[in-house]
């Protein structure tokens, strides 16, 4: 079954608004959660580390202030999209790592920003 | 930082055939290697790992074998069917986890009937 639980699965907003992500890890307690991104016919980008209880460590040229992050407890992660525009329009896919070391993903999040 | 690359970028091979996926990683100090399926519209799935310390790991149809010496893993996929169509990651790790990895650029597999 699944081991990581994401929502919505597809979202369409207006430039402008700003838009939530969920992440639940199901099967385990997650300190760390992962944000990446993914345009068509591309590799997975890392965004972002989720630390429950702390802030979250963002990648390179990933901008912390539009692309919140909170992982407020240990099966819950959000990403929220702020201002959106159609250039943050992707792929957005969260992942947990287990407690053995295997990274998984969740189902991803097609975001459409018209 | 680690560079993985990943050959061939499209693969497609007639049913019952095996595919053959290949990467190439640059640190000598990375010591986890995960593959991972995505279906189209779908999250990436693991599908099988191997750490530094083996050399080959085998789950039915699937099997993973890695080089240190030469810094390269492969995936290989037995009997395919056309099911095993889907887009192929490999990644590496120098966290001996899934923890901070890098992605190859993905193959596409197309098992055809």
């Amino acid at each position: 079954g699944a081991v990581v639980s994401q929502h919505p699965s597809r979202v369409i907003c207006k430039s402008g608004t700003s838009v939530k992500i969920e992440c639940r890890s199901l099967d385990f307690q997650a300190t760390t959660m992962f944000w990446y991104r993914q345009f068509p016919k591309q590799s997975l980008m890392l965004m972002a580390t989720s630390n429950e209880g702390s802030k979250a460590t963002y990648e390179q040229g990933v901008e912390k202030d539009k692309f919140l992050i909170n992982h407020a407890s240990l099966t819950l992660s959000t990403l929220t999209v702020t201002s959106a525009h159609p250039e943050d329009s992707s792929f957005y896919i969260c992942s947990v790592l287990s407690g053995t070391g295997e990274l998984f993903f969740g189902e991803g999040s097609r975001l459409t920003v018209l | 930082g680690e560079n993985v690359e990943q050959h061939p970028s499209t693969l497609s091979v007639q049913e019952g055939d095996s595919a053959v996926i290949k990467c190439t990683y640059s640190d000598s100090a990375s010591n986890y290697f995960p593959w991972y399926k995505q279906e189209l519209g779908k999250g990436p799935q693991l599908i099988i790992d191997i750490r530094s310390n083996v050399g080959e790991k085998k789950d039915q149809r699937i099997a993973v074998t890695l080089n240190k010496t030469a810094k390269h893993f492969s995936l290989h996929i037995t009997e395919t069917q056309p099911e095993d169509s889907a887009v192929y990651f490999c990644a590496a790790s120098l966290d001996n986890s899934g923890y901070a990895l890098n992605f190859g650029k993905g193959t596409s597999l197309l098992v055809t009937p």
